[in-house]
């Protein structure tokens, strides 16, 4: 059974900083993965899809990557701002098409 | 192009109660997904169709929940009685097929269950 999981539960940085945010997964055996963004009280907004056969994903300031063989995929992004406060998920699809869900990073972008 | 409508965006409710959320997909997308998100946990998936089969409903509570999608476009999904633990957003999602990359969330239906 796929487990997905996120760490950490909860980040504070200081505007300007860069920082990581963690995916890992216990079947490697994955269709894709793709990080959303979710403010509070709306839905999920699409960052970065990378296929089974990528490594990694550039967009603006963020960059994912995939390791399918050791189970983990990063969140880089670059510069942050206070705008980029939101909740990070992580999901990977499985080959059924099935999107499996990590609980989620909480970010905080001080100004 | 508009994106996946969802409604009401809030209800509140007494256990036992019942309940139910709507959702109206992407026009032309054939697959319609609903998943539940309880808070500090990441959406699980509840039911999935494909037009208006279902494809994958093994994490349906089907002894309360019960979800619908006559004609292929709009869904309704049901609580009754309602629990407790229901509390949670209630995400819809569509995607053109299953096979396709990408799913396009709705805002979600914040249910609180007193």
């Amino acid at each position: 059974k796929q487990e997905v999981t996120q760490i950490p539960a909860a980040l504070s940085v200081p505007e300007g900083e860069n920082l990581v945010l963690n995916c890992s997964f216990t079947d490697s055996a994955i269709y894709n993965l793709q990080w959303f963004r979710q403010d509070p009280g709306k839905g999920l907004t699409s960052l970065l899809l990378i296929q089974s056969s990528q490594r990694e994903q550039t967009s603006g300031r963020l960059n994912a990557s995939l390791d399918k063989s050791s189970g983990r995929s990063t969140l880089y992004i670059a510069a942050s701002q206070p705008g980029d406060s939101a909740t990070y998920l992580c999901a990977v699809k499985s080959n059924t098409g099935k999107l499996i869900f990590g609980q989620g990073t909480t970010l905080q972008v001080k100004p | 192009e508009a994106g996946v409508a969802q409604s009401p965006r809030y209800k509140i409710i007494e256990k036992r109660q019942s309940v139910a959320f709507w959702c109206n997909p992407i026009s032309g997308h054939a697959t319609l997904y609903w998943y539940q998100q309880i808070l500090g946990q990441g959406p699980k998936l509840l039911i999935q169709f494909q037009n208006n089969g279902v494809v994958d409903d093994s994490q349906l509570p089907k002894d309360r929940f019960s979800a619908e999608r006559l004609k292929g476009v709009d869904s309704t999904l049901k609580i009754q009685p309602a629990k407790l633990e229901d509390s949670a957003v209630y995400l819809c999602a569509s995607s053109p097929d299953v096979s396709y990359n990408e799913q396009f969330f709705g805002p979600g239906t914040r249910l609180t269950v007193l």
